[in-house]
């Protein structure tokens, strides 16, 4: 069970250029979310998917695009990166979001750089 | 909406002495409350959760925390650290029931550090 994982764990980008953010699990969860982590602000939620098909905006949306592939995988897309989107980037899966027990197991993160 | 405040954004301690880390939050509606660990370069990991019941709730690696509805405060502490506590906590709520779809509102984290 590798759990969460995230592809690529670096990256460094130009203003202007676009990337997109890998994600998937394996532990058949219907929900899956996108983090940003800013340094002496948490983890702020950018997009999350309730279920296969589904993905809503969260606090921090714009600049951001989501793809909720299928079960598995959820990805993050940046058109056209800026400095301010330099940040770690994390993906988390539950079962359903719904329900309260289901805790949030979190991937290892990707770190981005925007120059 | 909801909102969580951590207290402390550093927490120095020497090895074997107890530790406390201050959360408060604000919210509208009742919520469920989480701590997360995250150590060096790792992704987060769920210490412990309140959701109803027993104010007083024990998680992994001998922390524990105490709802206060009262005070809105949810506070980590741990009688005795090791050098292997050393990491950042993050305190986050959800509001209670089904319509959040499992959203978290995360605090901005506190650094523990543990000298020996």
């Amino acid at each position: 069970n590798a759990g969460v994982t995230q592809t690529p764990k670096f990256q460094v980008l130009k203003t202007g250029q676009s990337m997109t953010l890998q994600c998937a699990q394996d532990m058949n969860h219907n929900s899956m979310y996108w983090y940003r982590q800013d340094p002496g602000m948490g983890l702020r939620l950018i997009y999350y998917s309730a279920s296969e098909g589904t993905t809503d905006k969260g606090e921090v949306p714009n600049g951001y695009n989501v793809s909720r592939l299928n079960k598995r995988e959820f990805s993050l897309r940046l058109e056209s990166a800026a400095p301010s989107q330099t940040s770690v980037y994390f993906c988390a899966s539950s079962g359903d979001g719904r329900v309260s027990y289901n805790e949030q197991f979190f991937g290892p993160g990707t770190r981005l750089t925007v120059l | 909406a909801q909102s969580v405040t951590q207290l402390d954004s550093q927490v120095p301690v020497f090895e074997e002495a107890p530790v406390e880390l201050r959360c408060n939050y604000s919210s509208s509606v009742s919520v469920y409350l989480f701590w997360y660990v995250q150590y060096p370069n790792q992704g987060l990991q769920l210490l412990l959760k309140y959701l109803s019941g027993s104010t007083l709730v024990k998680g992994i690696n001998g922390f524990e925390a105490e709802f206060n509805k009262s005070q809105t405060s949810f506070h980590l502490r741990k009688p005795s650290v090791h050098i292997s506590d050393t990491a950042e906590y993050f305190c986050a709520v959800r509001p209670a029931g089904g319509t959040s779809y499992g959203k978290l509102t995360f605090g901005q984290g506190t650094i523990l550090t543990v000298h020996p």
